[in-house]
């Protein structure tokens, strides 16, 4: 079985900032890797996704991630960060199993101070 | 234009009731999904469709039973419901492994 690990339930940054969110997975086969924000009292929004190919991927809003397979992590990174971002974010693997099940990880808060 | 649209968006009842939550989606996906989140924000599948038909049932009381009239539509039914029935409920739908796409939520309290 799968399983997702958020490392830090919150993340405090200053305005303009790097953000930086861990993401690690556990997954017996190659995993699509997902980042979802849920801004509040909203769904879930996909900020990017990892399926096969390029380790780097860019996402909505300035984010990107970095698939490492060595690693077995999906960190989420922005260069700046603006007050708008701050959120709940969301890593979530899903292994091809015949049908697709999302497991999602605890949820990161990103708090952003001016 | 709403891709995945859930009704009602809050939903407050007493003990006890059976209430529903309705779901559509118009982006012609093949897979339909409930999740719970609860008050700690943790995200859980409870069920998932593809084309009708029930693919994931996970360990969910069994007053909760989910039905899909058609592939565009699943619905959450729940009888008698408990205080620990409260959280969030999601309806999201994808195609196939890809990406999910969300509602906007319904927050069910139970008082």
């Amino acid at each position: 079985a799968q399983s997702v690990t958020q490392l830090g339930s919150h993340v405090s940054v200053s305005e303009g900032a790097l953000v930086l969110l861990r993401c690690n997975y556990s997954s017996s086969v190659p995993p699509y890797l997902f980042w979802y924000v849920q801004y509040p009292n909203q769904g879930l929004q996909l900020l990017l996704k990892y399926t096969t190919g390029a380790t780097l991927v860019k996402g909505i809003n300035g984010f990107e991630a970095e698939f490492k397979k060595s690693e077995t992590s999906f960190h989420l990174t922005k260069p700046s960060a603006h007050m708008s971002d701050a959120a709940e974010y969301f890593c979530a693997v899903s292994v091809n199993s015949g049908y697709s099940t999302l497991t999602f990880g605890k949820g990161t808060m990103l708090l952003v101070s001016p | 234009d709403t891709a995945v649209s859930q009704t009602p968006k809050y939903l407050v009842t007493q003990m006890g009731n059976d209430k529903s939550i309705k779901c559509e989606q118009n982006l012609g996906h093949d897979t339909m999904y409930w999740y719970k989140q609860d008050s700690k924000k943790f995200l859980k599948i409870m069920f998932s469709y593809n084309n009708k038909e029930l693919i994931i049932n996970e360990t969910v009381p069994n007053r909760f039973s989910p039905k899909s009239p058609d592939k565009a539509h699943l619905n959450l039914h729940i009888n008698s419901l408990e205080l620990g029935d409260s959280a969030v409920y999601f309806c999201a739908s994808s195609h196939a492994r890809l990406e999910q796409f969300f509602g906007p939520g319904t927050r069910l309290t139970v008082l």
